[in-house]
Order: C-alpha cells, then sequence, then structure tokens
C-alpha cells in the first residue's frame, strides 16, 4: 500500500489560516468520498477532525474544514491558534485491494 | 465513557511472537468494525489489520500478511492481534481503532502500546 502525499510541514501565525494537501490516486482519495483528517499531538494518540471529506464530529471547532478536488484532499485551518500545532494525517478508504492508506503526515507550527 | 484500552506490548527479539490486547468499553463491541494501525517511532500512520464486527471478515496490509492475525471475542468485548515472525521494522506502537459510521473512518482510538523488535 502506498502512502497518500502530504507536505512534511507548514506554518502560519495566530489568526491567519492554513491548508494541508492529500494527494492520492484514482483508485484512492479520486474514487471515493472517504476521506478523513486526524490530529496528533506528541506522546497523544490521533483524534478524527474531518471524515468523509468534509463533515466534523461532534466538539470539533468550526474553524477545522475539509474539501477534495479529484485526487487530491485538503484540510484547511481558519484563526490558528496555538492548540493547534501538532501534526495531521490524511486518510482515505481504498477499495479492496489496498483497503486504507494513510498520508505520510504533516507538521503543524504556529508561529 | 467510549474507551479502547490497548496491552500486551513488549520487546522481543526478531522472529518471536507476542500478542496484543484491546479492551473495549463504553459501547456495544459486536456492532463495530475494528482495526490496528501502527506508528514507527517518528513516522507516520500505518494501516495493519482489519477485522468485521461479527469476524467473518479480515483484511490485512501487505507489510504483516501472512505473520500477523487479527481476531475479536464479543462476548469479552476483545480484540486481539497475535503477530508472529516479528521483524524490526514492526517496532512501533500499536493502536487499535474504532471504525466510525462510513469506511475508513477511525472515530476511537486507543491510548497505543509499544512493541519493540530488537536483539
Amino acid at each position: 500500500q502506498s502512502a497518500l502525499t502530504q507536505p512534511a510541514s507548514v506554518s502560519g501565525s495566530p489568526g491567519q489560516s492554513i491548508t494541508i494537501s492529500c494527494t492520492g490516486t484514482s483508485s484512492d482519495v479520486g474514487s471515493y468520498n472517504l476521506v478523513s483528517w486526524y490530529q496528533q499531538h506528541p506522546g497523544k494518540a490521533p483524534k478524527l477532525m474531518i471524515y468523509e471529506v468534509s463533515k466534523r464530529p461532534s466538539g470539533v471547532s468550526h474553524r477545522f474544514s475539509g474539501s477534495k478536488s479529484g485526487n487530491t484532499a485538503s484540510l484547511t485551518i481558519s484563526g490558528l491558534q496555538a492548540e493547534d500545532e501538532a501534526d495531521y494525517y490524511c486518510c482515505s478508504y481504498a477499495g479492496n485491494n489496498n483497503f486504507v492508506v494513510f498520508g505520510g503526515g504533516t507538521k503543524l507550527t504556529v508561529l | 465513557q467510549v474507551q479502547l484500552v490497548e496491552s500486551g506490548g513488549n520487546l522481543v527479539k526478531p522472529g518471536g511472537s507476542l500478542r496484543l490486547s484491546c479492551a473495549a468499553s463504553g459501547f456495544t463491541f459486536s456492532d463495530y468494525y475494528i482495526s490496528w494501525i501502527r506508528q514507527a517511532p517518528g513516522k507516520g500512520l500505518e494501516w495493519v489489520s482489519y477485522i468485521s464486527s461479527s469476524g467473518s471478515s479480515i483484511y490485512d496490509a501487505d507489510s504483516v500478511k501472512g505473520r500477523f492475525t487479527i481476531s475479536r471475542d464479543n462476548a469479552k468485548n476483545s480484540l486481539y492481534l497475535q503477530m508472529n515472525n516479528l521483524r524490526a521494522e514492526d517496532t512501533a506502537v500499536y493502536y487499535c481503532a474504532r471504525w466510525g459510521n462510513s469506511l475508513g473512518t477511525f472515530d476511537i482510538w486507543g491510548q497505543g502500546t509499544m512493541v519493540t523488535v530488537s536483539s
């Protein structure tokens, strides 16, 4: 199974917006509206932030939003806050062959 | 509260075996698909294995196929991962994670258990 492609790092100042991309193929991201995003703070378990491309679980801030175009999904965080500093991973269902694939992760730094 | 708790991680020699457990509470375990997902030190997340709610359907990543076996005991609200013929590259934190309402969505994660494969 090959990983989805994410930038290694992104950064932004408090109050700004940032976008993290997640590029897959026509066999995963491009075929299914089943992209999810996870936030992971150091030493902690991942936390679901977005599912089915753009849906937010209960309790997740409206500052987090997701979208998809073709084989690329995106996570946007608006109004950056210090507590948003973490690693972010995208994930896509990939059908019965590869099943589930994750991105390599993006480290978000809040300057 | 809804919770998954992993156990069984340890230091093991290459070629050795280990069995991980994941205890579920706070929800009807038998209603949900579950997966094992791992994270090597300083690396990203890697999906390892999946089991359906009844245990009748199983999928494994190519990297562990033939060596790892996922299973569950719904009467005990427990998930297991039997790991055989372990390799150095299996060194990772292993998480169990509950599938949410859609495929590939993991809505509840355990805290993880560390497996170290080293001589």
